[in-house]
């Protein structure tokens, strides 16, 4: 199973918005809308911030957004802020034998 | 509030097995999945394998060889083995609590060196 396809950088200053895309197969992010997205500050563990797709846990201010289209999820954070710079990572549901895969993760630079 | 634990060795010798243990607090390990997850220094996660409270389990298939994940109901605790491991295992090891597409609690992480 490969991992999900993920930009290594994305940028953007305070305020504006930024888009991860996150690319896969018909064997997972393209059949299943089980879809998620963690966030990780250096030296910290991840912290999730979309599950299926475009839903947001308890917590998660609501600039950070999911979509889906196809083989390709997103992931997008408006109103960017300092707090934001991060490494981000997609994972997906990918069936009953591979079961789960994560993306290659992206660097999240406000500028 | 619920927390997970990772403990166990920081060395462990090639060829040997790996073994890590995850304490969760707050909350019964009952009625949820728990998940492994690693994490090569520099490099992206890796989804290893989850565990259910009754015990079902299923492992990422090219670690299904080596890897063994179960759990302690009565602990409430679940535990990682990995067997004949090499260099390329060195990671941190996290648990949490989830499926790979919904790990809504993760341990803090412990670093784990396969060297001689």
């Amino acid at each position: 199973q490969s991992a999900l396809t993920q930009p290594p950088s994305a940028s953007g200053s305070p305020g504006q918005s930024v888009t991860i895309s996150c690319t896969g197969t018909s064997s997972d992010v393209g059949t299943y809308n089980y879809v998620s997205w963690y966030q990780q500050h250096p030296g910290k563990a991840p912290k999730l911030m979309i599950y299926e797709v475009s839903k947001r846990p308890s917590g998660v201010p609501d600039r950070f957004s999911g979509s889906k289209s196809g083989n390709t999820a997103s992931l997008t954070v408006s109103g960017l802020q300092a707090e934001d710079e991060a490494d981000y990572y997609c994972s997906s549901y990918a069936g009953s034998n591979n079961f789960g895969v994560f993306g290659t993760g992206t660097t999240v630079t406000v500028l | 509030q619920v927390q997970l634990q990772e403990s166990g060795p920081g060395l462990v010798k090639p060829s040997e097995t790996l073994s890590l243990t995850c304490a969760v607090s707050g909350a019964s390990i009952s009625g949820s999945f728990w998940t492994w997850i690693r994490q090569p220094p520099g490099k992206e996660l890796e989804w290893m394998g989850y565990i259910s409270h009754s015990g079902s389990a299923n492992y990422k298939s090219s670690l299904k060889s080596r890897v063994t994940i179960s759990v302690d109901t009565s602990k409430n605790q679940f535990s990682l083995k990995l067997s004949s491991v090499t260099a390329a295992d060195t990671a941190v090891y996290y648990c949490a609590r989830g499926v790979v597409y919904r790990l809504d609690i993760w341990g803090r992480g412990t670093m784990v060196t396969v060297s001689s």
